[in-house]
């Protein structure tokens, strides 16, 4: 596998629902970002992660809860979520977190909540 | 607070024509870099160049170019002879060394048809 993987492509829960998305980056990156992308907001960031600590977290719901065990891995949990979380939620990494690093984007996971 | 954007929501162009995306930012800060992503419909975005603020040369890569202007705020990207494999939604972003995560824009949608 090369770049960034994400699993899984397409998720279909329910509100009271758990699950949780993965993020893999095989770049040997430092920095990992999670975005949701939704049909009527630009790209908004939720989390990010350098160095597999937290620095960065934009008033995101605690319905989604973040986790990176390490610098390859990124998870998102989802628990107890609304219709309107429906989204494509995208993962990123980066060198590291400096602002002018790009960021390599994996294909996304399609959410829908019902 | 930085801003991003991208008027044009929707263009649709016949092979072969020049096509402008137009992109105009805010921020306050004096160092920041722009960036522009494509992402196809396979949902992963894909990095095609960043620019930092004190490089305002225009580039030339391919069919793509970009003019950077500072004087207007505005980062716009040219694709000329274009081909239905351009089609896409683009994106323009900004980042800047105080710390401000990748902001951006709402994106603009290439429709390239044959």
């Amino acid at each position: 596998e090369t770049g960034v993987t994400q699993t899984p492509r397409h998720l279909v829960m329910g509100m009271t629902n758990k699950k949780s998305l993965k993020c893999e980056q095989h770049l040997g990156h430092n920095a990992m970002y999670w975005y949701k992308q939704s049909a009527k907001k630009p790209l908004e960031l939720m989390f990010v992660y350098s160095l597999e600590e937290r620095v960065e977290n934009n008033s995101v719901p605690s319905r989604f809860s973040p986790e990176c065990p390490n610098s390859s891995h990124l998870f998102l949990h989802l628990h107890t979520l609304q219709p309107e979380d429906s989204a494509l939620y995208l993962c990123a990494s980066s060198q590291d977190g400096a602002s002018y690093n790009e960021q390599f984007f994996g294909p996304g996971t399609r959410l829908t909540v019902l | 607070a930085q801003k991003v954007t991208q008027a044009q929501t929707e263009i649709s162009v016949v092979e072969k024509e020049d096509v402008t995306l137009d992109c105009v930012y805010e921020t306050r800060d004096t160092t920041y870099y722009l960036f522009w992503y494509k992402q196809p419909p396979s949902g992963e975005l894909v990095f095609l160049i960043r620019r930092n603020s004190f490089d305002e040369q225009n580039e030339i890569s391919g069919r793509y170019s970009w003019n950077f202007q500072k004087s207007t705020s505005s980062f716009n990207f040219t694709i000329t002879a274009s081909q239905v494999v351009d089609s896409a939604v683009y994106f323009c972003a900004l980042s800047s060394n105080a710390g401000n995560m990748l902001t951006f824009g709402g994106g603009t949608r290439l429709m390239v048809k044959p």
